[in-house]
């Protein structure tokens, strides 16, 4: 199985600065074939389920924010939200569909 | 609007099987365009993806529980299902239903609330 790792664990970050968070896979999830890294961004609040981000590394989901962004390439993702807002506070999880579907174990973003 | 529901028993006894339905309101399993799949998640841990479908019968396993897993669809009632053999307690964990992006395998757009799963005695 590829082993997907986020850093950092937790992250406190002001209200209208940047957050970014690190995934790394353990091996490679760019398929050359069609020119795409098969890595996913979800967001997780208390109670509710996971919530889709960001697919193919920087494709935003529908009525994603555009505050949200997914860059990297082959091992190393990472997601940026630019200007963080108090509703962005949740767990993030990186997630590859390269081939057996894994996560990562999350980050917990919270205000500082 | 796509409604995805998790229905079964919230308790199962240690080496009994567990036996989960989502229904499908909203959308059809039988559509090209989606897989629908499941996906779980201990209590206070991460997540875990279980087993997918897709309309034409394929069917995928998380290999570290296939030996235990068997998931099907009934396209007559717009609902799959998961069942989990030997189950432990291990397995306890929220167990959500899901929804594939539009053709994309792999990536889940829409969930269920969930079901806990308990197992104990």
């Amino acid at each position: 199985d590829i082993v997907m790792t986020q850093s950092p664990d937790s992250l406190p970050v002001s209200l209208g600065e940047r957050a970014t968070i690190n995934c790394k896979s353990s091996q490679s999830v760019f398929y050359s074939s069609n020119n795409q890294n098969y890595l996913a961004w979800y967001q997780q609040k208390p109670g509710q389920p996971p919530k889709v981000l960001i697919y193919w590394a920087s494709t935003r989901a529908s009525g994603v924010p555009d505050r949200f962004s997914g860059s990297g390439s082959g091992t190393d993702f990472t997601l940026t939200i630019s200007s963080l807002q108090a509703e962005d506070v949740a767990i993030y999880y990186c997630q590859q569909y390269y081939s057996t579907i894994t996560f990562g174990q999350g980050t917990r973003l919270e205000i500082k | 609007q796509l409604l995805l529901e998790e229905s079964g028993p919230r308790l199962v006894k240690p080496s009994e099987t567990l036996s989960l339905t989502c229904s499908v309101s909203g959308g059809f399993i039988n559509s090209s365009d989606y897989f629908w799949g499941w996906i779980r998640q201990p209590p206070g841990k991460g997540l875990e993806w279980v087993a997918s479908i897709y309309y034409n019968g394929n069917l995928y396993y998380n290999p570290s529980l296939m030996s235990r897993l068997t998931i099907s669809g009934d396209t007559s009632k717009n609902h799959f299902s998961l069942r989990l053999s030997s189950v432990t307690a291990a397995d306890t964990a929220v167990y959500y239903c899901a929804r594939g992006v539009h053709l994309v395998r792999g990536v889940w757009g829409d969930w269920g609330q969930g079901t806990l799963v308990t197992v104990s005695s």
